[in-house]
């Protein structure tokens, strides 16, 4: 089975500041890893996936998350937080390299709050 | 296309009552997925459509859920004699079947159940 652990329900940056929000998942196959971000009362947006070659993949809004199967950990980072950064952020995992359904798998979220 | 569209946006219901959301995937993608999600923790999967049929459903879809999606167009989520540990957000999200492609999410609907 696979599952996903978020590690810090809350993290606060000061504006400007590296974002880093951490990820560790467990999986019996390849694994295929998203990271979404949530904003108040709204649903889920992509901010990047990782599913084979590069292990350092670049998303949207200067987000960015390594792949490091050995650490089990597909941590997300950001070099300079912005104040719209604010938001709940998710870690998922896919079971599309294996049983192929598409459904994911997600971690508790870890709320990012950025200090001006 | 403008997305995934989910309808109402909010819902307060009495216990007891049965309430119906209704989702409209983004037109070309043919995998419709549920999901649920209660306040503070990620979304649970809840099922799934590809075209019209529904494949897979959670062990938390008791039998007082049902799903549809009628064509392979809409779906609809029905909750039958609401309880008040049924008030969550229900998340609807729409994907391609080919290749390795993300889920889009629609903005949700959350019902509060008094």
């Amino acid at each position: 089975a696979q599952s996903v652990t978020q590690l810090g329900s809350h993290v606060s940056v000061s504006e400007g500041a590296l974002v880093l929000l951490r990820c560790n998942y467990s999986s019996s196959v390849p694994p295929y890893l998203f990271w979404y971000v949530q904003y108040p009362n709204q649903g889920l947006q992509l901010l990047l996936k990782y599913t084979t070659g590069a292990t350092l993949v670049k998303g949207i809004n200067g987000f960015e998350a390594e792949f490091k199967k050995s650490e089990t950990s597909f941590h997300l980072t950001k070099p300079s937080a912005h104040m719209s950064d604010a938001a709940e952020y998710f870690c998922a995992v896919s079971d599309q390299g294996s049983s192929n359904t598409g459904k994911l798998i997600f971690g508790q979220g870890t709320t990012l709050q950025v200090k001006p | 296309d403008t997305g995934v569209s989910q309808d109402p946006r909010h819902k307060i219901t009495k216990r007891g009552q049965n309430v119906t959301f209704r989702c409209d995937p983004i037109s070309e993608h043919n995998r419709l997925y549920w999901y649920r999600q209660t306040l503070g923790q990620g979304p649970e999967f809840l099922t799934y459509f590809q075209n019209e049929a529904q494949l897979e459903k959670s062990r938390l879809l008791s039998d007082r859920f049902s799903a549809e999606r009628p064509k392979g167009s809409f779906s609809t989520l029905e909750i039958q004699r609401t309880e008040q540990g049924d008030s969550a957000m229900y998340l609807c999200a729409s994907s391609l079947v080919q290749g390795v492609t993300e889920a889009f999410f629609g903005q949700g609907t959350r019902l509060t159940v008094v």
